[in-house]
This record gives C-alpha cells, sequence and structure tokens, in this order.
C-alpha cells in the first residue's frame, strides 16, 4: 500500500523560507509524476507544481519564481521550498502521486507568522 | 491558463436523490484530461473520476462522469450519507498550471 507523509515546520516567519518533504513508502519514487498542492483555510485547492524522478518539473506559474521542487531517490522523498513567504502563503500543504492525482498525503497545516 | 467554473456552490440533497455536477472550462481541455475529487472537512482529496468519465480504483459505480471539450458533469446517481462532502474538478490537459475549480459543496437537506 502506498502511503505518503508531509513532514516540515508547521511554522513558518514571513519572508523566510518554507521547506517540506514527502516521504514516499510502498512505492518507487522513480515512477509517476509527484506533486505539491496547497489549500488556505476554508478555501479550494492549488496546484503548486511536479516533480519526475528524472528532476524534470513544472510549476504554476503564479508561484514559479518562489519555488523549487527536488527528489531524493535514494531516500524516497521529494520536496518543496517556497521562499519569501508571506500570510497569503499559509495553508494546508498536500503532497501526491500521479497525474491526475490518486494518492495523496494527509497533509500539513503551514501557518506564516513572526 | 485554463480556468475552470462549477455550479452550483453549494446543494442542499437529500439520501437517495441523484445530482449532477457542472464543470464548464474557460477553453478545451486537453484529451478531456478532467478529473473529479471529493474532500471531506479534514481530509486529503481523493480521486474519484479522470479522464472525464473512467472511475478510479475502488470508487462506487453510483459515480460517473461525462462531457468533453469545456463542459463536464459529475453525476451521483443515489446519494449515500457519505456522499456528501465538497467536490472539485481538475483539468491536467494543459499545464502548467493545472487547475481546479472552485469547489461545489454538497450538503444534507
Amino acid at each position: 500500500q502506498v502511503r505518503l507523509q508531509e513532514s516540515g515546520p508547521g511554522l513558518v516567519r514571513p519572508s523566510e523560507t518554507l521547506s517540506l518533504t514527502c516521504s514516499v513508502s510502498g512505492d518507487s519514487i522513480k515512477d509517476y509524476f509527484w506533486s505539491w498542492f496547497r489549500q488556505p483555510p476554508g478555501k479550494g485547492l492549488e496546484w503548486i507544481g511536479h516533480i519526475y524522478a528524472t528532476a524534470s518539473t513544472s510549476y504554476n506559474p503564479s508561484l514559479k519564481s518562489r519555488v523549487t521542487m527536488s527528489v531524493d531517490t535514494s531516500e524516497n522523498q521529494f520536496s518543496l521550498n517556497l521562499t519569501s513567504v508571506t500570510a497569503a502563503d499559509a495553508a494546508m500543504y498536500f503532497c501526491g502521486r500521479g497525474q491526475p492525482t490518486s494518492v495523496w498525503g494527509q497533509g500539513i497545516l503551514v501557518t506564516v507568522s513572526s | 491558463e485554463i480556468v475552470l467554473t462549477q455550479s452550483p456552490g453549494t446543494l442542499s440533497l437529500s439520501p437517495g436523490e441523484r445530482v449532477t455536477l457542472s464543470c464548464r472550462a474557460s477553453q478545451s481541455v486537453s484529451r478531456n484530461y478532467l478529473a473529479w475529487y471529493q474532500q471531506k472537512p479534514g481530509q486529503a482529496p481523493r480521486l474519484l473520476i479522470y479522464g472525464a468519465s473512467s472511475r478510479a480504483t475502488g470508487i462506487p459505480d453510483r459515480f460517473s462522469g461525462s462531457g468533453s471539450g469545456t463542459d463536464f458533469t459529475l453525476t451521483i446517481s443515489r446519494l449515500e450519507p457519505e456522499d456528501f462532502a465538497v467536490y472539485y474538478c481538475q483539468q491536467y490537459g494543459r499545464s502548467p498550471p493545472n487547475t481546479f475549480g472552485q469547489g461545489t459543496k454538497l450538503e444534507i437537506k
């Protein structure tokens, strides 16, 4: 059974970098697209971007200047970095497998506050 | 960027009823790469339909998707209590970006 688990700090200070990792178990990260999404409290879903095992990436143009994704095949995990965060970046962040996304992590709530 | 507009925003229905949710795209969705997700409070989304009309693994056959081009629908033939949730459509054919509709909330009447 495939499982995805997000990890990282739940609190990030304004202007700093949000860094999250998604650990994959039960499947090889060498297949599929691996995606990040976010959802502000009470609002809808936003696709942040995805990465393939070859490290090929695609990002949402609205976030592209601040987003970097990477993959670590030896650890079977992939990561998200979002720079210069503001209050608008506070959200539940989800990682997922595939396009469309058939397997999701449980999500991690990120608050932006000083 | 393809904008997806879902309607209605909220629906109040009773268990046993049939419901059709709409998702309209601002331009044609490439290869009908349109998915539907269900999300319950405090949970991650769950993939229901992909490719506009194919049910994902383990999804009951009361859920069906149809449509092509710019107009898509999700039908639940007979509502069960566990179906009351928020439903999102997503296009993944013209990326970046993949885009989501704003969601339709299905609530118990």
